[in-house]
């Protein structure tokens, strides 16, 4: 069902240090949100961007952000990471046409 | 902001059986979806529904949007149905930010 795709899979980083995410929408699709999944938790909004331009985010502080690029691929950036922002990152895209959004698999960020 | 309440928090099943699982939410939605996450993290869609009733297989669900709540039905439960099921609303304005409650923990024993 989804072309949604993300790398890294898995990710160990240590405190302090910056990551970088990345996420491939499904074709046709120009609207990439990214959730931020906790253990034993649902996803929560980090942010949305749509033809290149942030289009609403949650509560996130600013060391969380984003870019998306002209053939709709998107990076999410964290700097200054916490133990805390160990979770399962999550990147979701949507078409024009609806508002049905479509998942990728995911990046495990472990950090120490 | 919208609250998104999701009954019960676990479920265990033998296989064959029926289940029912409950969303509430607290306010009107332009957009309600089911997931399904299976082990490895990955969020599979199984209904767009902010309202009536779709049938997909086994899987089922209806969104009463005036009262504000939705239920997936799973008939003749799998072992391949355990995961977690995930509900997910959006409330409408100029971005798609869907609001998820903390899922239901499906079982299913042979």
């Amino acid at each position: 069902e989804t072309g949604v795709t993300q790398s890294p899979t898995h990710l160990i980083k240590t405190r302090g240090q910056q990551v970088t995410l990345r996420c491939s929408s499904q074709s046709g699709h120009n609207t990439v949100s990214w959730y931020q999944q906790a253990l034993g938790q649902g996803p929560q909004f980090i942010f949305q961007y749509y033809r290149e331009e942030e289009n609403g985010r949650g509560n996130f502080p600013p060391r969380f952000s984003g870019l998306q690029f002209p053939n709709y691929s998107s990076e999410l950036n964290v700097n200054a990471l916490e133990l805390d922002d160990s979770a399962l990152y999550l990147c979701a895209s949507s078409p024009a046409s609806s508002k049905t959004q479509y998942f990728g698999p995911g990046t495990r960020l472990l950090v120490l | 902001g919208i609250q998104v309440e999701q009954s019960p928090p676990d479920l265990i099943l033998q296989e064959g059986a029926n289940s029912t699982l409950r969303c509430n939410f607290s306010d009107s939605v332009n957009n309600l979806q089911w997931f399904h996450q299976n082990p490895w993290g990955q969020l599979i869609n199984l209904f767009y529904i902010p309202s009536g009733t779709k049938q997909n297989g086994r899987l089922s669900a209806t969104t009463v949007a005036t009262e504000r709540y939705s239920l997936l039905y799973i008939s003749s439960s799998q072992t391949t149905d355990s995961g977690v099921y995930f509900c997910a609303v959006d409330s409408g304005g100029s971005n798609y930010k869907l609001t998820f409650g903390k899922g239901t923990l499906l079982t299913v024993n042979p």
